[in-house]
């Protein structure tokens, strides 16, 4: 059970480049989320999905987009990258929304030069 | 709009001592409250879940309480070791826009001095 990964682990981009960054589980986990957390601040939600197809936005969404066509896979778009998105970013997931714990993946340090 | 604060954000404490961290937030209209562990350049690792009927959870040498009605939870470390230092996050589940979201404090960051 690898639980939660994320690839790439570190990525420099130049301003105006896009990326994905890749999530996955292997949990059958139906909720997942991606955060960002910057230096020395709390996590703050970016984008969530309760299942395969259906997405909605968090605090943060403005820069980003998402997709969820498995119930395995959740990947983060970056479309025109800004130094403002130089933050680590993680992927989590849980069995559901409210009452369990979320799983979170090892983190993709993103740098925007 | 949920709030959470952790004081104090960092604590250097000598090995053995017995030590307290603690979280609050503004709305007590939650689900449940944990906390996370997260070692440097690496994931979060949850250590408790207190529902939010519940007062207290414990797992080994970690105990966290929780008083809904003053927005209030404490997480105790007993026997404090070298290995316990990294920082901890408190968070709290709330309903919002339709679903649930995890609102996270900035963390508290723990050294145990050898």
């Amino acid at each position: 059970n690898a639980g939660v990964t994320q690839t790439p682990k570190f990525r420099i981009l130049k301003i105006g480049q896009s990326m994905t960054l890749q999530c996955a589980q292997d949990m059958n986990h139906n909720y997942m989320y991606w955060y960002r957390q910057d230096p020395g601040m709390g996590l703050k939600l970016i984008y969530y999905s309760v299942g395969a197809g259906i997405t909605d936005k968090g605090e943060v969404p403005n820069g980003y987009n998402v997709s969820r066509s498995t119930t395995e896979d959740f990947p983060l778009r970056l479309e025109l990258a800004a130094p403002s998105q130089t933050s680590v970013y993680f992927c989590a997931s849980s069995t559901t929304g409210g009452v369990d714990t979320q799983y979170f993946g090892p983190g993709t340090r993103l740098t925007v030069l | 709009k949920q709030e959470v604060t952790q004081i104090p954000a960092a604590l250097s404490v000598p090995e053995g001592e017995n030590l307290v961290l603690n979280c609050s937030f503004t709305d007590s209209a939650i689900y449940n409250l944990q906390w996370f562990r997260q070692d440097p350049g690496k994931g979060l690792t949850s250590l408790l879940l207190i529902q939010s009927s519940q007062r207290e959870q414990t797992s080994g040498r970690l105990n966290a309480s929780l008083d809904k009605s003053s927005g209030r939870s404490t997480l105790y470390i007993a026997a404090s070791q070298p290995g316990d230092s990294a920082t901890y996050l408190c968070a709290v589940t709330s309903s919002g826009a339709g679903s649930y979201q995890l609102t996270f404090g900035k963390g508290t960051k723990l050294s145990v001095i050898p």
